[in-house]
């Protein structure tokens, strides 16, 4: 089946480590994103993973990918109130139309 | 500068209506998307397309109609057989994705339209 899942909602202290999860169901997909919704605006992509990976870390961002379990996360180190948004998984199916599955998106809010 | 732009950002129509969203993209992308996205919910598909002259159905294509008469332009029309086209919407553009090539095929954002009929 297509299905990207993710919970809903997440909140932190300024200043903490956020984790994002989220877990995908086709083993055949070979990249996974995640992307970042600003309130009001569109998509801004931020990282994807190689499935051959089991991590990929950029600056403050770190994704971890557990291949067994189907588990994608993004940490998000030092989290500041510039990243309140919502954070959305996505996998890519290839096939004879290939497409992008996207998650249902967590909303992350930063608490001082 | 390359990268998607849609107008206008706020649309007020009135019910009945038809109404014609924009989505320009200058990133030379094969592909283009429409989708739908309501108050704390994710994206549904409406409509791709992946060449010109050509589009397929997404999840939630009722009441909605594309064209892609240029590799640039997507246009989304909401007609008024949409029963509740209140909501934002994203137009997206992407490489085709391609296995063996490796293309990843990631969508590129326009930053969205919010419709509001009333």
């Amino acid at each position: 089946g297509e299905d990207v899942e993710q919970s809903l909602f997440l909140s932190v202290r300024e200043g903490d480590s956020s984790v994002i999860n989220c877990t995908y169901t086709d083993s055949s997909s070979t990249y996974l994103y995640w992307y970042k919704q600003e309130p009001g605006a569109g998509l801004q992509l931020l990282t994807y993973i190689f499935s051959n990976m089991d991590m990929k870390q950029d600056q403050r961002l770190t994704v971890l990918l557990n291949k067994k379990d189907k588990h994608l996360s993004l940490r998000i180190a030092d989290t500041q109130t510039g990243d309140s948004a919502i954070y959305f998984c996505a996998e890519i199916l290839y096939s004879s139309a290939s497409k992008i599955i996207f998650g249902s998106g967590t909303r992350l809010s930063i608490r001082p | 500068d390359g990268g998607i732009t849609q107008s206008p950002k706020y649309l007020f129509r009135k019910e009945g209506q038809n109404v014609t969203l924009s989505c320009e993209q200058n990133l030379n992308h094969d592909a283009m998307y429409w989708y739908r996205q309501d108050p704390g919910q994710g994206l549904r598909l409406i409509y791709y397309s992946q060449i010109v002259n050509d589009f397929q159905k997404g999840d939630i294509a009722e009441g909605y109609s594309v064209s892609r008469e240029k590799k640039e332009s997507f246009p989304l029309t909401v007609t008024s057989a949409q029963k509740n086209p209140t909501a934002f919407y994203l137009c997206a553009s992407s490489p085709i994705p391609d296995r063996t090539s490796g293309k990843r095929g990631e969508q590129y954002f326009g930053p969205g339209t919010r419709l509001t009929v009333t």
